[in-house]
């Protein structure tokens, strides 16, 4: 069965500090992961995708095959960085992404 | 361009009822996804819908039923509601071409109470 695991529930750390989110998941095919961000009073949306290999708003994520993990990294927090992060597998060939619980992430000043 | 629009925002609903969400999909947008978040969980799929007939379902019983339109807008219904049914109802819309899928936009969501 698929599965993606994000062991922590919250996460705080002080502005300009390194970030990094942990995703690790579980699926026996080729696996598409992608980190969707919700901020506060707003909709879920996409943050990045691992087949893009790009930096949005300073996150990058890279996947590991070999450690069945898609970790979600930034070098020096911001405050606007504080919400809601989910790490998501998309089941190949179809439409159906599996999410994590989420990290809550928090940056103080 | 509009987004994912979802009515109504709110819900209560008391056991045993039914109810039925609706969600309007983006503009040009042919695929709908039906999305159940639990407080302080992830969202968790339910099933998807495109050309009006779904294709492809979650672990949720046949209780939770959808339709989608052809003007590609969508509903899930749920019938004989329990306390469980309580959550936070998430709907995506996308664009499909053969068997390429696109990114998915979300909608606000419609927060459903069972008492």
């Amino acid at each position: 069965a698929q599965r993606v695991t994000q062991p922590e529930k919250l996460l705080s750390v002080f502005k300009g500090a390194p970030v990094e989110l942990k995703c690790n998941y579980s699926y026996s095919g080729s696996p598409e992961l992608f980190w969707y961000v919700q901020y506060s009073r707003q909709r879920l949306q996409l943050l990045l995708r691992h087949i893009s290999r790009e930096s949005i708003k300073g996150f990058t994520a890279d996947l590991n095959k070999g450690e069945t993990s898609f970790h979600l990294k930034k070098p020096f927090a911001q405050e606007e960085d504080s919400a809601m992060y989910y790490c998501a597998l998309r089941i190949q060939g179809a439409q159906k992404l599996v999410f994590g619980q989420g990290t809550r992430l928090t940056i103080n000043p | 361009e509009t987004g994912v629009t979802q009515s109504p925002t709110h819900l209560i609903k008391t056991r045993g009822q039914q109810v039925t969400l609706r969600c309007s999909s983006q503009s040009g947008h042919n695929t709908v996804s039906w999305y159940q978040q639990a407080l302080g969980q992830g969202p968790q799929f339910i099933f998807q819908y495109y050309r009006e007939e779904e294709n492809g379902r979650g672990n949720f019983p046949p209780r939770f039923s959808g339709l989608q339109f052809p003007n590609y807008s969508s509903e899930l219904n749920v019938n004989a509601l329990e306390l469980d049914d309580s959550a936070l109802y998430l709907c995506a819309s996308s664009t499909r071409s053969g068997s390429s899928y696109n990114e998915q936009f979300f909608g606000p969501g419609t927060r459903l109470t069972v008492l």
